[in-house]
């Protein structure tokens, strides 16, 4: 199972960036994929989950709105699109997977935003 | 709002057993998981379920649970296992995944 995170950079406050991450080597059935951040220096903060079939769907209250989560079917690769990008969403963002109900097993290498005022 | 609770730092001599914990309220009716992260690295599983192994992972290290604390124990401790160790657990009532907020483990 191998996670290939592409699509961090520097942006300025306001605007938009979407982050990429290719999935192989997986079993999608009964498989979620999660977008997690972790702050310079801080702990870990999950975002989002998707199904590879969007039948599963959550997205943490707090970027509802700016984030949205989806997936190609034909890419394999699943997306973080953030909007209204804000200076405290400047962090490391990574994708995992897991199984329904599992914790995470797999994670990619992560990405760095920066988001500048 | 669901929160775990986690001291931001243990320091340990090699050899010692490290204890992280993980509070909550009534949180031994959760399920648990841990994660240990390595300086510039992706988290790795190291227990889930409470207290149960992925393969690849030592018996030093293990899980329990009781009452409002989750506990991580790390016996025999290595220089190696000197990295941030976070509790999760799934919010049945938001759909959410939470994080606790990570301790760092020093091996003196």
């Amino acid at each position: 199972v191998q996670l290939v995170q592409s699509g961090g950079g520097v942006v300025q406050a306001g605007r938009s960036l979407r982050l990429s991450c290719s999935a192989s080597g997986i079993n999608f059935n009964d498989y979620l994929l999660h977008w997690v951040r972790q702050t310079p220096g801080k702990g870990l903060d999950w975002l989002a989950l998707l199904s590879y079939d969007e039948s599963s769907r959550s997205v943490k209250d707090s970027v509802i709105g700016r984030f949205t989560i989806s997936w190609d079917n034909f890419k394999n690769t699943l997306y973080l699109q953030m909007n209204s990008l804000e200076v405290d969403d400047t962090a490391l963002y990574f994708c995992a997977g897991s199984r329904q109900g599992a914790p995470f097993d797999n994670w990619g290498q992560g990405t760095l935003v920066t988001v500048s005022s | 709002s669901y929160v775990l609770t986690q001291a931001p730092s243990v320091s340990v001599a090699p050899g010692e057993t490290a204890s992280i914990s993980c509070v909550r309220n009534n949180i031994e009716s959760e399920i648990v998981h841990w994660y240990q992260q390595q300086p510039g690295q992706a988290p790795v599983l190291v227990i889930f379920n409470n207290n149960d192994r992925p393969s690849g992972i030592p018996a030093r290290f293990s899980g329990s649970s009781f009452d409002n604390t989750a506990t991580l124990t790390i016996s025999r401790v290595e220089a190696g296992d000197e990295a941030d160790y976070y509790c999760q657990v799934w919010d049945f009532n938001r759909d959410y995944w939470v994080f606790g907020g990570g301790t760092k483990l020093t091996v003196l």
